[in-house]
């Protein structure tokens, strides 16, 4: 499996405005799935997106992906104090039976 | 559907003993996988267990192991415990792992002291 990594490392914007997350990787993959982490708490999942999709929504949230880039971009639109938390992107390559690796992430702070 | 349940929600441990921490998965899920997550080296993956066996394994000391029952529970146990051990270790589930969103348990704070 291999480690997706996010940018920016932080992020800070206010309430109402668009938060944008990027994702980078390196090999091919068969999907790339995004998390949240509220402050020291477990992981949420997302969003799924396969490698043969180029664009997912799910309420406020829109996932791109680019295979010819390696990359995947989180947007959060209309954010809330809410959405303050540590965003995450995780990678699943064929060779990946079950595990995420993560990266860093990106730590979002939505100021009211 | 119940969701992840971990327990105990918190520990503290004294350096050289040995603690088990236990994951029930969501009801159906085979795969379990578990994450320790600190400060400094952010979110680990330590091993993941399927149908009883484990199936991928991270880069921790062989103090670190875990074992998945036939319902599917999964434990892990540390031994020998010490200070840098002190985290938050995370269970997550998934019905097969690959191609699936894993959901999360609320974590155990192992503090070592």
């Amino acid at each position: 499996s291999q480690q997706g990594e996010e940018d920016p490392q932080a992020l800070s914007i206010q309430e109402g405005e668009n938060a944008t997350m990027n994702c980078s990787y390196k090999t091919s993959i068969n999907n790339l799935q995004w998390y949240r982490q509220n402050s020291g708490r477990g992981l949420v999942h997302l969003i799924l997106i396969r490698s043969n999709e180029r664009e997912k929504h799910s309420g406020r949230l829109r996932v791109t992906l680019d295979t010819s880039k390696k990359s995947s971009s989180l947007l959060i639109t209309a954010s809330r104090a809410a959405d303050t938390a540590s965003y995450f992107c995780a990678p699943q390559d064929g060779g990946s039976q079950g595990n995420l690796i993560f990266g860093k992430g990106t730590k979002l702070s939505v100021k009211p | 559907k119940a969701g992840v349940t971990q327990t105990p929600r918190y520990l503290i441990k004294t350096r050289g003993q040995q603690v088990t921490l236990s994951c029930s998965p969501i009801s159906g899920h085979r795969s379990v996988s578990w994450y320790q997550q600190t400060p400094g080296q952010g979110l680990q993956f330590l091993f993941e267990y399927f149908s009883e066996t484990q199936r991928n394994k991270g880069n921790f000391p062989g103090r670190f192991s875990g074992r998945q029952f036939s319902n599917s529970r999964s434990e892990m146990n540390v031994s020998t415990l010490e200070l840098g051990d002190s985290a938050l270790y995370l269970c997550a589930s998934s019905p097969y792992g690959q191609g699936y969103g894993y959901t999360f348990g609320s974590g155990t704070r192992l503090t070592v002291v």
